[in-house]
């Protein structure tokens, strides 16, 4: 099966610093990768996605970032917030049907 | 819009009874997914439709089986409950183009 994986089970930040979760995925044919956030108890909610035509791609407050040629993606939040805590995963397809997650990183935001 | 809707949100199960997961979406989405997540890890894929009428096996299909009842409807049923298949449930939908998946809250599903 496809492995994505994540390079930091947890991470803690204070308030207003900037977070940056990574991820590692392993099938060089996948051509879109997608960022979730799960809060405790929810189901996991869009964040930001890219192409892999593209090595960056900015939200509000969100950036990720893409490099092909190590197979690394990550998921950078500015001036994080108490409301940023919660899980973020990152997937992948080359299907268009079939995806495959990572294992999550735990985000904690420290006021 | 209520989105995706999944019922019920808690059960607890025998071993060996069986029972329907529910999920009903109103974004007029094709696609729809069956995860399971258990703790510490992914979500991982049982099955999905890619649209009405069509059902395909994920990454671990085994223990389960599906029916798209009508484009908003995609049901997940057990027949025989094993332990193993403890977990959270999470049903979601897509719209065609873009990948964003959207998520109902949940099953989550004892079996003892």
């Amino acid at each position: 099966g496809e492995s994505v994986g994540l390079h930091l089970p947890t991470l803690s930040v204070q308030e207003g610093d900037n977070s940056i979760i990574n991820c590692a995925y392993s099938n060089s044919a996948s051509d879109y990768f997608i960022w979730y956030k799960q809060e405790s108890g929810k189901g996991p909610q869009f964040i930001i996605d890219i192409r892999s035509n593209m090595d960056k791609r900015q939200g509000q407050r969100v950036t990720v970032l893409l490099n092909k040629t190590v197979k690394h993606l990550s998921l950078q939040i500015a001036a994080t917030q108490p409301g940023d805590s919660a899980v973020y995963f990152c997937a992948e397809t080359y299907t268009g049907n079939q995806f495959y997650f990572g294992t999550g990183t735990s985000l904690t935001v420290i006021p | 819009n209520a989105g995706v809707t999944q019922t019920p949100k808690f059960q607890v199960l025998k071993t060996g009874q069986s029972m329907t997961l529910q999920c009903a979406q109103d974004m007029n989405h094709n696609s729809m997914y069956w995860y399971r997540q258990d703790p510490g890890m992914g979500l991982r894929l049982i099955y999905y439709s890619a649209s009405e009428g069509t059902t395909d096996k994920g990454e671990v299909p085994n223990g389960y089986n599906v029916s798209r009842l009508n484009k908003r409807e995609f049901s997940l049923r057990l027949e025989s409950a094993a332990p193993s298949q403890t977990s959270v449930y999470f049903c979601a939908s897509r719209k065609p183009g873009p990948y964003e998946q959207y998520f109902g809250p949940g099953t989550r599903l004892t079996v003892t």
